[in-house]
């Protein structure tokens, strides 16, 4: 079945560590965004990448990082410069740039824990 | 810059009765409109989208929202709450010239639906 797999489902970290948040995705979508999802604010877009070896900064980029070497996978690193970066990490992609108006699929998501 | 107000925190409806779920948006230009459902622990799942044309769109699972242009408001329905509708429903909006790549969501209104 075709789908976006986000791991692991849980994941914890001591602060001041760097964290890499995995996502793979079969759907052959040209897009992938990471959104972070905290208690009562919605989901708030960290980066997006419409095709390989290119992305773009979201609304909270600060303290992560993205690469997208392969179309396929957009893995996340949650940095040690990330202030507050326990929360819900979710992955989504969506159908290439011709693609305007398709919805994003979503991954199951990855809960970060820092302490 | 674009914004999505989902009012109510909190939607609570007898099984079998009509349920609405509020969304307000703010947007330059036309709006692309989008609801997702999300259960617990999961990632968002698409349950439809307003583009153009009819103002009444219909979508997953029974579920129905209405654009309406002069009060800015993509609100959702159902005519018949299922105890398996209870989840957590976001709006989301995307102005059209970003063709639906920058969607920014709203806080999340979570519908309780008892037997």
């Amino acid at each position: 079945d075709g789908g976006i797999t986000q791991s692991p489902k849980y994941l914890f970290r001591k602060e001041g560590q760097n964290v890499t948040l995995s996502c793979e995705q079969n759907l052959n979508h040209d897009a992938m965004y990471w959104y972070r999802q905290d208690p009562g604010q919605g989901l708030r877009l960290i980066y997006y990448s419409q095709i390989v070896n290119d992305f773009q900064k979201g609304d909270i980029a600060e303290g992560y990082s993205v690469s997208r070497e392969k179309k396929e996978s957009f893995p996340l690193t949650v940095t040690s410069a990330q202030k507050n970066p326990t929360a819900f990490y979710l992955c989504a992609s969506r159908g290439g740039v011709q693609a305007i108006n398709s919805p994003l699929h979503f991954g199951n998501g990855t809960r970060l824990t820092v302490t | 810059a674009q914004s999505v107000a989902q009012p109510e925190d909190q939607v609570n409806v007898a099984e079998g009765n009509p349920l609405t779920v509020k969304c307000t948006y703010s947007v330059s230009g036309n709006p692309y409109l989008f609801w997702y459902v999300q259960y617990p622990n999961r990632g968002l799942q698409f349950l439809l989208k307003y583009i153009t044309g009819d103002n009444l769109v219909k979508g997953s699972y029974g579920f129905e929202a209405e654009f309406n242009k002069s009060q800015t408001s993509f609100h959702l329905k159902k005519p018949s709450a299922l105890v398996s509708d209870s989840a957590l429903y976001f709006c989301a909006v995307s102005p059209e010239e970003n063709a639906g790549n920058m969607l920014t969501f709203g806080g999340g209104t979570r519908l309780m639906v008892k037997p």
